[in-house]
């Protein structure tokens, strides 16, 4: 079992706030990096892969770095807005098996 | 393109039971994978299933089990439910025609299944 966590659980800012949150996993043979949304109600939809040391990917106001070598993801909120208010996972594919982190839960206040 | 269709929705059954739950895939798709949500829990990994064959599987107990048909449509059965088997049960399916680095999970929506 690999064991991939996420800080923090949850976190709770103001409208147009910037944040981050951190997914950690053990850098030993990885394989690929997966970021997702998970809206209340709905179905957790992907974000982000990410495969190469040093990769960044960005999509709108969200964005992700990537160190394989000290084993860690962020992933970065620029002026959150209401509906960013999700959980957001991380999940280590290791040959298409995935260990997902507990997720950090937003909360972003009008 | 029709997304990923689980059912039922909701279910409750008893101690003892045994439950049968549906997933049908993006068309196209030939991986489909099934996660265990309890509470305060991310998502567990239960299995993954490739051209009817299952390819990967978590750490649960044999109780869970799977099948995937030649439509790449996947049943997941637990047999003698416990109480803690209360759960969101999520299937995703992708590509998958390799171990890809690239294999997006595409989520259904889930069957809430509550064992009394």
């Amino acid at each position: 079992i690999l064991n991939v966590e996420q800080s923090p659980q949850s976190l709770h800012v103001q409208e147009g706030d910037s944040t981050n949150f951190t997914c950690s996993f053990p850098s030993s043979n990885f394989y690929a990096l997966h970021w997702y949304r998970w809206e209340t109600a709905k179905s957790p939809e992907a974000l982000f892969v990410m495969t190469l040391n040093g990769d960044e990917k960005k999509k709108g106001r969200i964005s992700a770095t990537l160190n394989t070598k000290e084993g860690y993801s962020y992933l970065y909120i620029k002026g959150s807005q209401p509906e960013d208010s999700a959980t957001y996972l991380c999940a280590l594919n290791n040959f298409n098996k995935f260990y997902f982190g507990s997720g950090t839960k937003l909360n972003v206040k009008p | 393109k029709a997304g990923v269709t689980q059912t039922p929705r909701y279910l409750i059954k008893t101690r003892g039971q045994q439950v049968t739950l549906s997933c049908s895939p993006i068309s196209g798709h030939r991986s489909v994978s099934w996660y265990q949500q309890t509470p305060g829990q991310g998502l567990q990994f239960l299995f993954e299933y490739f051209s009817e064959t299952q390819r990967n599987k978590g750490n649960f107990p044999g109780r869970f089990s799977g099948r995937q048909f030649s439509n790449s449509r996947s049943e997941m059965n637990v047999s003698t439910l416990e109480l803690g088997d209360s759960a969101l049960y999520l299937c995703a399916s992708s590509g998958g025609q390799l171990p890809g680095a690239k294999n997006i999970q595409y989520f259904g929506a889930g069957t809430r299944l509550s064992v009394l």
